[in-house]
């Protein structure tokens, strides 16, 4: 079964530029959860998506949105980047059973610079 | 944001030595987790506790979930240098149907031959 795929890779941007990072979670997978990696906040959660509602928030400001598919890919859009925007972004998903352990994978990332 | 309190912050050791790391909270989680993360990769799941007091194995590794809900520790025994890399611990609490992670602020293990 292939794991969570994220793409691209890479990204540089420059400040006030927006962009778009893709997320294709674990098959069968309905959860995408999003999250920011940097060297001084560490690992913070942005959002959760479920059945293509965005069921958990975190602490980021509105430049920072989401949106799931109906077949459970989901995106992540900054728009007006800021240079400490700069961060590997985690998608990770979770498979929903009903016995609630769900574990979340996680993807390679997304590493973003913004010049 | 929000992060854990995770000790120690980085341990050089030697192989075959064994490793211990724990992660406290102010707030208590549903579940205890915890990961490695490669240079360049995402974070990979090495084991989930989901029950105060439990005690979870998987090959070298050992993890425990805290009585109080609040902390958690992972032993590594006999480390080779395949171990290196940045430990975390992660704590999640699932609201109705909604569930997030809070990590800990991680572990570096470096292992030297």
């Amino acid at each position: 079964k292939a794991g969570v795929t994220q793409t691209p890779r890479y990204l540089i941007k420059t400040r006030g530029q927006q962009v778009t990072l893709s997320c294709s979670p674990i098959s069968g997978h309905r959860s995408v959860s999003w999250y920011q990696q940097t060297p001084g906040q560490g690992l913070q959660f942005l959002f959760e998506y479920f059945s293509e509602t965005q069921r958990n928030k975190g602490n980021f400001p509105g430049r920072f949105s989401g949106r799931q598919f109906s077949n459970s890919r989901s995106e992540m859009n900054v728009s007006t980047l800021e240079l400490g925007d700069s961060a590997l972004y985690l998608c990770a998903s979770s498979p929903e059973t009903r016995d609630r352990k769900n574990i979340q994978y996680f993807g390679a990332g997304t590493r973003l610079s913004v010049l | 944001g929000q992060q854990l309190n995770q000790s120690p912050q980085s341990m050089f050791i030697q192989e075959g030595e064994d490793v211990s790391m724990n992660c406290t909270s102010s707030s208590i989680f549903n579940t205890w987790l915890w990961y490695k993360q490669d240079p360049g990769e995402g974070p990979v799941l090495l084991i989930a506790l989901y029950k105060a007091g439990e005690l979870t194995s998987n090959g070298r590794l050992t993890a425990q979930f805290g009585i109080t809900r609040k902390d958690s520790f992972l032993n590594i025994s006999a480390s080779i240098p395949s171990d290196v890399g940045i430990y975390f611990c992660a704590g999640q609490l699932r609201t109705g149907t909604a569930s997030k992670l809070t990590f800990g602020t991680g572990t570096r293990l470096q292992v030297t031959l």
